[in-house]
């Protein structure tokens, strides 16, 4: 059971460019995230997935798009990227309902920079 | 916006000695849930501790406990006989809506 897994793990980027992170769930759960993380900002959220052929933004959604593929599949993409877009992105789903107190699981992480 | 507030950007420990680390939140909601996660230098999340808010019962996971109060909205965690391994950065969370909202953080050592 793999659990959340993205890739890459790293990648470095040319400002301009752009780039797709991958994320898949074998959990069966019905919500997935795209968060990123700063130093000294906690996670902050960019897209949510609620469900299949769902996506909504979250906090800082500027400068991405995102894909909801399949239940399994929850793409995070960078059509021009930006040196503010340095950062660590995590993707992470979530158990949802009372029994299973509505954990998240995180993937482990793809550390992105942009020169 | 639910927010979580963590007031300590870092806190220090001696082995096997116990540490608190403090978390505020503001929810209107009436039914969420609260988490602390570790992350160490490798960045991994893991999961330390989760509460229910129905709950009145404190959650406890062997060397790890919270002190939850509702009305005061706070959720401490309390670390007992702290370990080199504990050394780590670690995020309250709530879950009030549709996903995790994290405080800054708190970053953990832990001195022999």
């Amino acid at each position: 059971n793999a659990g959340v897994t993205q890739t890459p793990k790293f990648q470095v980027l040319k400002t301009g460019q752009s780039m797709t992170l991958q994320c898949a769930q074998d959990m069966n759960h019905n919500s997935m995230y795209w968060y990123r993380q700063d130093p000294g900002m906690g996670l902050r959220l960019i897209y949510y997935s609620a469900s299949e052929g769902t996506t909504d933004k979250g906090e800082v959604p500027n400068g991405y798009n995102v894909s909801r593929l399949n239940k399994r599949e929850f793409s995070l993409r960078l059509e021009s990227a930006a040196p503010s877009q340095t950062s660590v992105y995590f993707c992470a789903s979530i158990l949802q309902g009372e029994s299973a107190g509505n954990t998240t699981y995180f993937g482990e992480g793809s550390w992105l920079t942009v020169v | 916006a639910q927010t979580v507030t963590q007031s300590q950007p870092e806190m220090s420990v001696q082995e096997a000695e116990t540490v608190t680390l403090s978390c505020t939140y503001d929810t209107s909601e009436s039914d969420y849930y609260l988490f602390w996660y570790k992350q160490p230098p490798s960045r991994q999340m893991i999961l330390v501790i989760r509460q229910e808010a129905y709950k009145q019962q404190n959650a406890t996971e062997n060397r790890f406990s919270v002190n939850f109060q509702k009305a005061a909205k706070s959720f401490s965690l309390k670390i007992s006989d702290s370990q080199l391994g504990d050394a780590a950065m670690y995020f309250c969370a709530s879950i009030p809506g549709y996903a995790l909202n994290f405080g800054k953080g708190t970053s953990l050592l832990v001195t022999p």
